[in-house]
């Protein structure tokens, strides 16, 4: 079954304790991203890969790290949380764009990770 | 930049009413425009998409029209069920080199019997 898998689904943890979300896809995708989820403030553009060692920063990358080592796998690192950081976080994929032809997102089924 | 918004919610409808979400957006060149729907305890899923003006794109009996001469993507459905009560987020991606998605920040739809 084509999918996203993120881990953990659930994630409670303390300020300064470094931390790491996986993310994997298995349907070949080059472009990978991750987004928070806010309320009032829907999804907010972490950072993204546009393929295997390519990252670049999205809306909101102050406080995150990413690698692309291989093209499956996209973490989510969190050197040292703070608590503005407890939010829900989603890791989505989708081929390259190849043209005018916009791949829409596939996504994972989110992390809700609280800081305190 | 580009910016998409949708109407406040929560949205609150009964079995067989007639569904309107309104989204609008501001995008320089020529955006691809998606409905997504994010179902409790999930992530988002594509409902539907349209790439050029005047496409309707359609799925699961909702539409949306894709109006540049408004700026407009609004979701329709003729008669919403409880299974349809879910969070439903607008999206606009250019095609630009990057392949970024800017998101509105989603309205809540609740069905009830």
């Amino acid at each position: 079954e084509a999918q996203v898998t993120q881990n953990p689904r659930y994630l409670i943890t303390v300020t300064g304790k470094k931390l790491t979300v996986t993310c994997s896809q298995n349907m070949n995708h080059e472009y990978m991203s991750w987004y928070r989820q806010d309320p009032g403030l829907g999804l907010r553009q972490i950072y993204y890969s546009m393929n295997v060692e390519v990252t670049d920063k999205g809306d909101v990358p102050e406080g995150y790290k990413v690698s692309r080592k291989e093209k499956r796998n996209f973490p989510l690192i969190l050197e040292s949380p703070s608590p503005n950081q407890t939010s829900l976080y989603f890791c989505a994929s989708s081929f390259r764009n190849r043209g005018l032809l916009n791949s829409p997102l596939h996504f994972g089924n989110g992390t809700r990770l609280t800081v305190t | 930049g580009d910016s998409v918004t949708q109407m406040e919610g929560p949205v609150t409808l009964s079995e067989e009413a007639f569904l309107t979400i309104n989204c609008t957006y501001t995008a320089t060149g020529y955006p691809s425009l998606f409905w997504y729907v994010q179902y409790p305890g999930e992530g988002l899923q594509l409902l539907l998409k349209a790439t050029k003006a005047d496409d309707k794109g359609s799925n699961k009996g909702f539409e949306a029209t894709y109006r540049k001469e408004t700026t407009s993507f609004h979701l329709e459905k003729g008669s919403v069920q409880v299974s349809d009560s879910a969070v439903y987020f607008c999206a606009l991606m250019n095609s630009g080199g990057y392949q970024k998605v800017t998101f509105g920040t989603g309205t809540k739809l609740q069905v009830i019997p």
